[in-house]
């Protein structure tokens, strides 16, 4: 198993651009999320997603969209980027399943470092 | 909701001392509560978790305790090796809940 693919590893973008940075996880995740990581602020959620076809809000969506056609991938699209957006970028997954205590330990992606200028 | 208090933000030990960090948590239905190790340009890892059933959990230098009744739980990390210099968060979740309430994250620095 891959665990959790993410790219680009590195992008530069300059203001109004749009991006999409991709997610895909071979585990057979129902929940797949994005978060960005700035200095001092820990992990905030942009969007989630409990399964293909659902998608919704996390603490900092704006500027940010999301689908989920797949079981598999989870795309976070940058509409029109702001030097705001500079930040790592982590997606993740895990096994969680409404009403079942199983192993939820997330599996994060390697990371995307974007930079706005 | 739910909101999770972590501190230190920085903690600096001796190679060989122990450190200790602590995190609260506001919602006491919370019962499922992980810690992350990030070590610096790589992705958080799960590095031991603990439910709400239990009161402490140990892996080999780490463990974790758990207080219920005051709605804290701590990572303690005995011996302390270079390696073990990184950032670490600490969550909470409700089962019934998908979503993880992150700390903000202790970087822990060992001195040689």
């Amino acid at each position: 198993n891959a665990g959790v693919t993410q790219t680009p590893k590195f992008q530069v973008l300059k203001t109004g651009q749009s991006m999409t940075l991709q997610c895909a996880q071979d585990m057979n995740h129902e929940y797949m999320s994005w978060y960005r990581q700035d200095p001092g602020m820990g992990l905030r959620l942009i969007h989630y997603s409990v399964g293909a076809g659902i998608t919704d809000q996390g603490e900092v969506p704006n500027g940010y969209n999301v689908s989920r056609s797949t079981t598999e991938d989870f795309p976070l699209r940058l509409l029109s980027a702001a030097p705001s957006q500079t930040s790592v970028y982590f997606c993740a997954s895990s096994n969680w399943v409404l009403g079942r205590s199983v192993n939820t330990e997330a599996f994060f992606g390697q990371g995307t470092r974007l930079t706005v200028v | 909701g739910e909101n999770v208090e972590q501190h230190p933000s920085t903690l600096s030990v001796q190679e060989g001392d122990s450190a200790v960090i602590k995190c609260t948590y506001s919602d006491s239905a919370s019962n499922y509560f992980p810690w992350y190790k990030q070590e610096l340009g790589k992705r958080p890892q799960l590095i031991i978790d603990i439910r709400s059933n239990v009161g402490e959990k140990k892996d080999q230098r780490i463990a974790v305790t758990l207080n219920k009744t005051a709605k804290h739980f701590s990572l303690h990390i005995t011996e302390t090796q270079p390696e073990d210099s990184a950032v670490y968060f600490c969550a909470a979740r409700v089962d019934s809940n998908y979503q993880l309430i992150w700390g903000a994250g202790t970087k822990l620095i060992i001195k040689p």
